[in-house]
């Protein structure tokens, strides 16, 4: 296992499309994370998936913010009709009970 | 709700030089307490942990123990490296782990 993978690395979008990222956990991690990270700020959590089941979605989720995780493995998150302020680097985490979460490499969104 | 508060950067030390990065938290129960590294370009990687009360987490010559008693989680090193110039992330994890907080980051520039 080499560990949480995010694809794609980069992204470069135009005002007002629609685009999707996607993450695989390590394997036998049963949770999963999605945060936003803007430049000099720390993480924010987004939303949180036990196996498929969505458990909790922050706030700054809005609804044209969406995440998925069909068979309790890989997870989508869609951003629809994006924004500027949509511009941050995407992170996922995993991890299994009670121990520290990994971290995938992120995806860094543009929105122009 | 839950929240970490760590010292504002940037640092910026000589190497060989002593290394505090203060943190504390807010929570209720009982947190499992986390620092993180980003290197440049690089996603977040886990570099010490502690789980309960007194615990210290150790790793690559860093330490932190964890305070209840002052809600605190400070990392220290005595000799720093010019290879640790990175950001660093103080977490905490709630006592069901269903979600991880982050502080702002504290950025470190080591110079030789």
């Amino acid at each position: 296992d080499t560990g949480v993978s995010q694809d794609p690395r980069h992204k470069i979008t135009k005002r007002g499309q629609n685009v999707t990222f996607r993450c695989d956990p390590i394997s036998e991690h049963n949770r999963l994370y999605w945060y936003r990270q803007t430049l000099g700020q720390g993480p924010e959590f987004l939303t949180y998936f036990q196996n498929e089941a969505q458990l909790e979605k922050s706030r700054l989720l809005s609804d044209r913010f969406s995440a998925e995780r069909p068979k309790g493995s890989f997870s989508t998150l869609e951003i629809q009709r994006t924004e500027q302020g949509d511009s941050a680097m995407y992170l996922c985490a995993s991890t299994d009970m009670n121990t520290e979460a990994f971290f995938g490499q992120g995806t860094r969104l543009t929105v122009v | 709700g839950d929240s970490v508060t760590q010292m504002e950067g940037p640092v910026t030390l000589s190497e060989e030089a002593f290394l505090t990065i203060n943190c504390t938290y807010t929570a209720t129960g009982y947190p499992s307490l986390f620092w993180y590294v980003q290197y440049p370009g690089e996603g977040l990687q886990l570099l010490l942990k502690a789980t309960k009360a007194d615990d210290k987490g150790s790793n690559k010559g860093f330490e932190a123990t964890y305070r209840k008693e002052t809600t605190s989680f400070h990392l220290e090193k005595g000799s720093v490296q010019v290879s640790d110039s990175a950001v660093y992330f103080c977490a905490l994890s709630d006592n069901y782990g269903q979600n991880f907080v982050f502080g702002p980051g504290t950025r470190l520039s080591v110079l030789p």
